[in-house]
């Protein structure tokens, strides 16, 4: 089966440094996608990562390893409005979308 | 300009009532979905439409029927509403059905069934 496994939840400071890891086993693997989810509101995009190593985009960074079906993602300088719940989804070889159930962080002052 | 749009935001009903959410994007998209957001917050994919054609009908009950005019909207509409079917419906849409565009959300659907 396909499973795609997150932290449920994880609690951080403001200023602070967290990482949210995200494993994968799907049939196939043609990128992950991060996405960030405020409460009641829709999933926004925030990356894509296709091959291994690190994309940086201002204060958040994702990461992949394709040979040990793991990604992260580090979000820098935590500020109050980063607390929101991440989604981690991966494309399988059937270039369909596996999400995973989300991390909800809380950030703290 | 809202990309992805629903109505309505929230839908209180009585079971065995039927209604519909309506969603429109004006991305200029080519492929448009319907998920299903339970209470424990998991994502799930309901269907696909790729110009109007369907592409993903994931295992879901036949009370659910998606309905697509043209490549800009995407319906859901469902009948005998049970109390199971409450939940958070996003709709998304994408540049096509290849898997690894970034897809875009509308607001939501709060179907609340009573």
């Amino acid at each position: 089966g396909q499973n795609i496994d997150q932290p449920t939840e994880m609690t951080a400071t403001e200023g602070a440094i967290v990482q949210i890891n995200c494993t994968y086993q799907t049939s196939g693997f043609n990128g992950l996608f991060w996405y960030q989810q405020h409460a009641g509101e829709a999933p926004t995009f925030l990356s894509y990562n296709v091959l291994d190593g690190l994309e940086e985009k201002g204060r958040f960074s994702s990461f992949l390893s394709r040979s040990k079906g793991y990604s992260y993602l580090l979000l820098k300088e935590l500020q109050m409005k980063d607390s929101a719940s991440y989604l981690c989804a991966v494309i399988d070889s059937n270039y369909q979308l596996i999400w995973g159930a989300g991390t909800k962080l809380i950030i703290k002052p | 300009d809202t990309a992805v749009s629903q109505t309505p935001k929230y839908l209180v009903t009585q079971m065995g009532n039927d209604k519909s959410i309506k969603c429109e994007q004006n991305l200029g998209h080519d492929t448009m979905y319907w998920y299903k957001q339970d209470s424990k917050k998991f994502l799930k994919i309901m269907f696909s439409y790729n110009n109007k054609e369907l592409i993903i009908n994931e295992t879901v009950p036949n009370r659910f029927s998606p309905k697509s005019p043209d490549k800009a909207h995407l319906n859901l509409h469902i009948n005998s509403l049970e109390l199971g079917d409450s939940a958070v419906y996003f709709c998304a849409s994408s540049s096509s059905s290849g898997g690894t565009d970034t897809q875009y959300f509308g607001p939501g659907t709060r179907l609340t069934v009573l």
